[in-house]
């Protein structure tokens, strides 16, 4: 198993511009989930999905979109590039509703100048 | 204030130490208690979860939860040069209503440990 994979690992952008961050899993999880680690910050949660067609926000949605139309797939749309959304963005997915066993990819690196 | 506080340290100790990590929270719906170890540029790795209140063990691990005082603890036994990043504590309330795997993390302790 891949577990949870992401790419790019690490990117530029200009502010304005828009990309997605991509997502899978190969461990057939319902749950998946979007977070981003800053400094002094910790990770904070974004959006997240309980299985294929069903998403809702988290602490910090704005300026983000996600979709899932597959168990194995959920892309997180940055919409246009702030600054402020320079970050490292992590995915993760778990067997639990809870959340109690979730495992999360490497993480892609954004820079928003 | 946030809802789980978690000192972000740096600790550094020598190898073998005993190391002790601690967080605070103030959410009385919290059932799942998790720790997270993340080496440099890399993702969070479970390390191990707790239900409840109570104590977990697994090799040199030791997860303490005690819900009366909203407190949590990680003990390291006979440190490790391999076990220095930086370690999260995490904690979820039960699935269901809008609960579902939500995640609120510590803010991390950075944790050196030398030969």
């Amino acid at each position: 198993n891949a577990g949870v994979t992401q790419t790019p690992k690490f990117q530029v952008l200009k502010t304005g511009q828009s990309m997605t961050l991509q997502c899978a899993q190969d461990m057939n999880h319902e749950y998946m989930s979007w977070y981003r680690q800053d400094p002094g910050m910790g990770l904070r949660l974004i959006h997240y999905s309980v299985g294929a067609g069903i998403t809702d926000q988290g602490e910090v949605p704005n300026g983000y979109n996600v979709s899932r139309s597959t168990t194995e797939d959920f892309p997180l749309r940055l919409l246009s590039a702030a600054p402020s959304q320079t970050s490292v963005y992590f995915c993760a997915s778990s067997q639990g509703l809870a959340g109690e066993t979730q495992y999360f990819g490497p993480g892609t690196r954004l820079l928003v100048l | 204030q946030k809802e789980v506080e978690q000192d972000p340290g740096p600790l550094s100790v020598p190898e073998g130490a005993i190391v002790s990590l601690n967080c605070t929270y103030s959410n009385s719906a919290f059932q799942y208690f998790m720790w997270y170890r993340q080496y440099s540029r890399k993702g969070p790795e479970l390390l191990m979860y707790t239900y409840s209140s109570g104590n977990k063990e697994d090799g040199r691990f030791t997860a303490q939860v005690d819900k009366s005082s909203k407190y949590i603890s990680l003990f390291i036994r006979d440190s490790q040069p391999s076990d220095s990043a930086t370690y999260l504590c995490a904690m979820s309330a039960n699935a269901g209503g809008t609960s579902y795997g939500k995640l609120t993390f510590g803010q991390g302790t950075i944790l050196t440990v030398h030969p």
